[in-house]
């Protein structure tokens, strides 16, 4: 079956870098989506990697590796209002989003 | 100007009765979804429109039936409601879909609480 794993909950400090681990088990694969969720609202896409390596924004950063069906999704310079849901979705051969049920991010002063 | 818009945005009702939500978007996508995100915030395909056709259609129970009078619209429409459709309801658009980078548009989302 169609598979997405990430962690349910991590916590971090304000100005340090956290990593968020994704993988992921698809019938095929055409990418791998990234999106920040803040309580109560709309997800809002972040990133959008299809091939192996790092692609950096700003201070968000995120990798893939096909081979390993891995990717991560990295923050730096934590910041309060970076504290949201990030939901990782695997884009399967028809073209269908399998999404995880999010991670939740959790910044401390 | 909202890209993807969606009303209510809050609804409670009671066991059985009929409802509906709407969306709309104004970004010319060509693609609409509808998403149900439960309490452990997984999100479910429901129902997917390229240009008013409908291409997806997930296991969902037949008293939910969409509607898409044109490509910028797609309502939802709930018939007999029961505890389990209390969720969050998100509309999406994108450009096209059976392409790699489908970036998704969300709406705010339509809480349902059936009571």
């Amino acid at each position: 079956g169609q598979n997405i794993d990430q962690p349910t909950e991590m916590t971090a400090t304000e100005g340090a870098i956290v990593q968020i681990n994704c993988t992921y088990q698809t019938s095929g694969f055409n990418g791998l989506f990234w999106y920040q969720q803040h309580a109560g609202e709309a997800p809002t896409f972040l990133s959008y990697n299809v091939l192996d390596g790092l692609e950096e924004k700003g201070r968000f950063s995120s990798f893939l590796s096909r081979s390993k069906g891995y990717s991560y999704l990295l923050l730096k310079e934590l910041q309060m209002k970076d504290s949201a849901s990030y939901l990782c979705a695997a884009m399967d051969s028809n073209y269908q989003l399998i999404w995880g049920a999010g991670t939740k991010l959790i910044i401390k002063p | 100007d909202t890209a993807v818009s969606q009303t209510p945005k809050y609804l409670v009702t009671q066991m059985g009765n009929d409802k509906s939500i709407k969306c709309e978007q104004n970004l010319g996508h060509d693609t609409m979804y509808w998403y149900k995100q439960d309490s452990k915030k997984f999100l479910k395909i429901m129902f997917s429109y390229n240009n008013k056709e409908l291409i997806i259609n997930e296991t969902v129970p037949n008293r939910f039936s969409p509607k898409s009078p044109d490509k910028a619209h797609l309502n939802l429409h709930i018939n007999s409601l029961e505890l389990g459709d209390s969720a969050v309801y998100f509309c999406a658009s994108s450009q096209d879909t059976g392409t790699g980078a489908n970036v998704l548009t969300f709406g705010a989302g339509s809480r349902l609480t059936v009571l």
